[in-house]
């Protein structure tokens, strides 16, 4: 079974801070997505990567960066963070499906409290 | 209106029961089709694809409506394991490298024994 790993569970920082959240997977896969998740707004796309040192603005970049240094790790980077991004980030990684389109793994989130 | 709209809910369905649920979708050139679940502080995961011809995993099926732009997918025989929000997700792909996965804000199911 893939697996997407995310460094931290739960993490409580201060407004201004640099937060780095890791995402790891072990399948090899091409493509690599970050999305935010809110109550009664679903997921939205932050960044995604179709290669090692490719990102793609996804609908909801504004605040955040990216790296994806080697295949299997792609990192979400809040420069300086803000209490409006208080949300749980969910990392994937997919394979394409027989139609072609993107089926994605998640890795379990990182729920930020931003203080 | 929202690219992918889904009913809320909370749906409340005694065990055993059959459910159906839909979700719309706006844009008529979208592609791929799915069903993600998604239970209670856990990230989603893929349930099934939705095809065309429309397809059955168990008790269960999906359904895609091009003409009317709707994906449905029916329970049968609801178990108190089926408890969990499901999330409609349609993917656009013009052209390759600019594909748009758009999820919907998921209806929650709960069985009640």
């Amino acid at each position: 079974d893939v697996k997407v790993t995310q460094s931290s569970r739960y993490l409580v920082k201060r407004t201004g801070e640099k937060v780095f959240l890791e995402c790891v997977q072990d399948m090899d896969h091409e493509n690599m997505f970050w999305y935010r998740q809110d109550p009664g707004l679903g997921l939205r796309l932050i960044y995604f990567s179709y290669d090692v040192k490719m990102k793609e603005k996804g609908d909801i970049p504004e605040g955040y960066s990216v790296s994806r240094e080697k295949k299997e790790r792609f990192s979400l980077i809040l420069e300086s963070a803000s209490t409006n991004q208080t949300s749980m980030y969910l990392c994937a990684s997919s394979q394409l499906s027989r139609t072609g389109a993107n089926v994605l793994t998640f890795g379990a989130g990182s729920r930020l409290t931003v203080l | 209106r929202k690219e992918v709209e889904q009913d809320p809910g909370p749906f409340n369905v005694p065990e055993g029961a059959t459910v159906a649920f839909n979700c719309t979708y706006s844009n008529s050139a979208s592609q791929s089709f799915f069903w993600y679940r998604q239970d209670c502080r856990k990230e989603p995961k893929l349930l099934m694809s939705v095809y065309s011809s429309g397809n059955e995993d168990g008790r269960f099926t999906a359904q895609l409506n091009r003409a009317s732009q709707y994906i449905s997918l029916l329970i049968r025989d609801s178990k108190l394991s089926d408890s969990a929000t499901y999330l409609c997700v349609v993917n656009f792909n013009p052209n390759f490298g600019n594909e748009k996965l758009t999820f919907g804000t998921g209806t929650r199911l709960t069985i009640i024994p």
